[in-house]
This record gives structure tokens, sequence and C-alpha cells, in this order.
């Protein structure tokens, strides 16, 4: 069992449209990080939200980090075919170092 | 390219067999976290070491065992491998100050099979 949800578990779209990503929980976290994994590979972190109601924005993506600090989502606008992977968000709770990972969401973008 | 490499790539063993994992740390790095990633699924916690030390461990049986050592590389054990255990095992290395966890970085994984 998995302390967070994703939604949705897989997403396949067109080129050039929107999306986005939700990572949903009933616990409490001191932190979210999102991360993108390629085939063959170990994730990679994106980015950290620490605040609640924290917004953070790398280029066409935007984290946000829920009020209570129990979720998160993820929006990309335009997609691009490059954004093609699976997107995992993970938690880290106070007094804990290693990482809670979601269900992950498996995303191709189609040319 | 993080630096934390893992080897070997890829293994097949069957049932009952004994397998070891080996992570090298990023330079600079006292931490190493160990994760299972099934088939369509988010990696889980399997522990972490720092210092040589167990410093934390998820919801995995005795089975599975791990070793860190003084150049902060680190092993993954698994003694009488079931089906179940086929996987990515993923290791991440980190910097641990002040009670607190820096970014952990991943390593490429080793894709267990157990046949």
């Amino acid at each position: 069992t998995q302390l967070l949800e994703q939604s949705p578990q897989f997403l396949s779209i067109q080129e050039g449209e929107n999306l986005t990503v939700y990572c949903n929980s009933s616990s409490v976290f001191s932190s979210l990080q999102w991360y993108r994994q390629e085939p063959g590979e170990g994730p990679v972190l994106l980015v950290t939200v620490v605040t609640g109601g924290e917004v953070k924005k790398l280029k066409r993506l935007t984290f946000q980090f829920g009020d209570a600090r129990k979720d998160s989502s993820l929006h990309i606008t335009a997609a691009q075919p490059g954004d093609t992977g699976l997107y995992l968000c993970a938690g880290v709770r106070w007094g804990a170092n290693n990482l809670f990972f979601g269900t992950g969401t498996r995303l191709t973008v189609i040319p | 390219e993080t630096g934390v490499t893992q080897s070997p790539t890829h293994l097949i063993k069957t049932r009952g067999q004994q397998v070891t994992l080996r992570c090298s740390s990023q330079s600079g790095h006292n931490t190493v976290s160990w994760y299972q990633q099934a088939l369509g699924q988010g990696p889980q916690f399997i522990f972490q070491y720092y210092r040589e030390e167990e410093n934390g461990r998820g919801n995995f049986p005795p089975r599975f065992s791990g070793l860190q050592f003084p150049n902060y590389s680190s092993e993954l054990n698994v003694n009488a491998l079931e089906l179940d255990d086929s996987a990515l095992y993923l290791c991440a290395s980190s910097l641990l100050a002040g009670g607190n966890t820096d970014t952990q970085y991943f390593g490429p994984g080793t894709r267990l099979t157990v046949l």
C-alpha cells in the first residue's frame, strides 16, 4: 500500500495539449518532490516544494503543494514528445529521511 | 548524470537463490537508500544506510539485508528469492547532515528477474 495515490495512472495526449497530474494522500508531508523516470533509468528530480500552498514553475511545468501539505499537482502546458515518461511524486514525512513514492503516472505525448 | 552507479544492470535468478546488488554513491555523499520498484508501480523504500549503519527500514522482511562500506558504497542482499522479488532495484545517494537528508540522486537500477 502506497501513501500517495496519483491520477491518472496513464495519460496519452497530442503534442501541444495541456495536462494535470494529481498526487493525493491522507498523510501530511514536510515536503513533496516530483520526479520523472525514463525506461532503463532511475528517477530524476524535477522539483521540491516545502511550503503549504507553494507554487513552483519550471519552464512549461507548474507544481503546486496543497495548503494542508497532503496533496500536490503537476501541470504541463503545451506538452511535447520529450515530456513522455513516468512521473512520480514522493513525500518526505517529518522525522524520516526516506521518500514515500506515489503510484506513478505514465505520460505519452504523441507528435 | 548523477554519478551513482549500480551493478549489475540485469540479473536472472531462480527461486530460493541469493543475490547481491551493488551501488557506488556520488562523491561527497554519506548516505545510501535502497528502493524496490515493481513493474508499473512507484518505488518502495527498503532501507537506508548512514555511515555504515542502518538508518531506517521499510516494510521488507529480514531476508533483505544490506551493508555500507567505509567509502560509502553499499550492497543489497536478498536471500531465499521469491518470484515477487522480481523488480527494478534502485539505490539513491545523498548527504545526511543535521538530521536532514539532502536531495537523493538515483542510480539507473538493477533489473532482477526471479524464475
